[in-house]
């Protein structure tokens, strides 16, 4: 696709509940990033996919979070057992080649909400 | 000290102004900066990035890069009310994804 694709474009959930979130990266760039931000913060971190290099995952707030990244493409973020504290929006981002000196590109995002 | 620091504002400045936004980075060792617009509920849309000391220009936005100071800052020349957003600094220091800041609200008043 032309963009950073994300689904679902929003998602309400029981506390307590899993959930997935998708990232479907630009075609052709190696390198794919998930960021979060809740409401009125900046970005936070999560975890970056480099090619078929160990991702790095040191962003992850707790074990409840992990992702992964099929066929150096799509990739998947999972939250286990949801608290309120998830809720936020979980923001996609792809690039070319490595971070270093090559700009990122987000998806719209998932927006989370844990009830 | 947070690795990448902005003023959260708001910044106001009347339609037409130049308006200036800065950003401080703690690494010495960044390579790349990095200047991103959010619009409300939207997500982060890149403007500009640079990685040069001095300044870069692109239309009406201009970024500038003092690395002895580890600084960066963005000016809009004749801002307008659609300018009004938050603008995002973000550095890479070349260990992993891109540093953010948390951001300057900018409002430009009719």
């Amino acid at each position: 696709g032309a963009g950073v694709s994300q689904s679902p474009s929003n998602k309400v959930t029981e506390k307590g509940k899993d959930v997935e979130l998708r990232c479907d990266p630009i075609s052709g760039h190696t390198a794919l990033y998930w960021y979060r931000q809740s409401l009125g913060q900046g970005l936070e971190f999560l975890i970056y996919f480099q090619g078929n290099s160990a991702p790095d995952k040191s962003g992850l707030p707790s074990d409840r979070f992990s992702a992964e990244r099929t066929g150096g493409s799509v990739s998947t973020l999972t939250i286990q057992r949801t608290q309120q504290e998830d809720s936020a929006v979980y923001l996609c981002a792809s690039s070319p080649a490595g971070a270093h000196g090559n700009t990122i590109y987000f998806g719209e995002g998932s927006w989370l909400t844990v009830v | 000290q947070k690795e990448v620091e902005q003023n959260s504002g708001p910044l106001s400045v009347p339609e037409g102004a130049i308006a200036s936004l800065n950003c401080t980075y703690s690494d010495r060792g960044s390579q790349s900066f990095f200047w991103y617009r959010q619009y409300s509920g939207k997500s982060p849309e890149l403007i500009m990035f640079i990685y040069s000391n001095g300044d870069k220009e692109d239309g009406r936005f201009t970024a500038q890069l003092n690395k002895a100071s580890q600084y960066v800052s963005l000016l809009i020349r004749d801002s307008q009310p659609s300018d009004s957003a938050t603008y995002l600094c973000a550095v890479d220091t070349g260990r992993r994804a891109l540093t953010f800041g948390s951001g300057t609200r900018l409002q430009v008043q009719p």
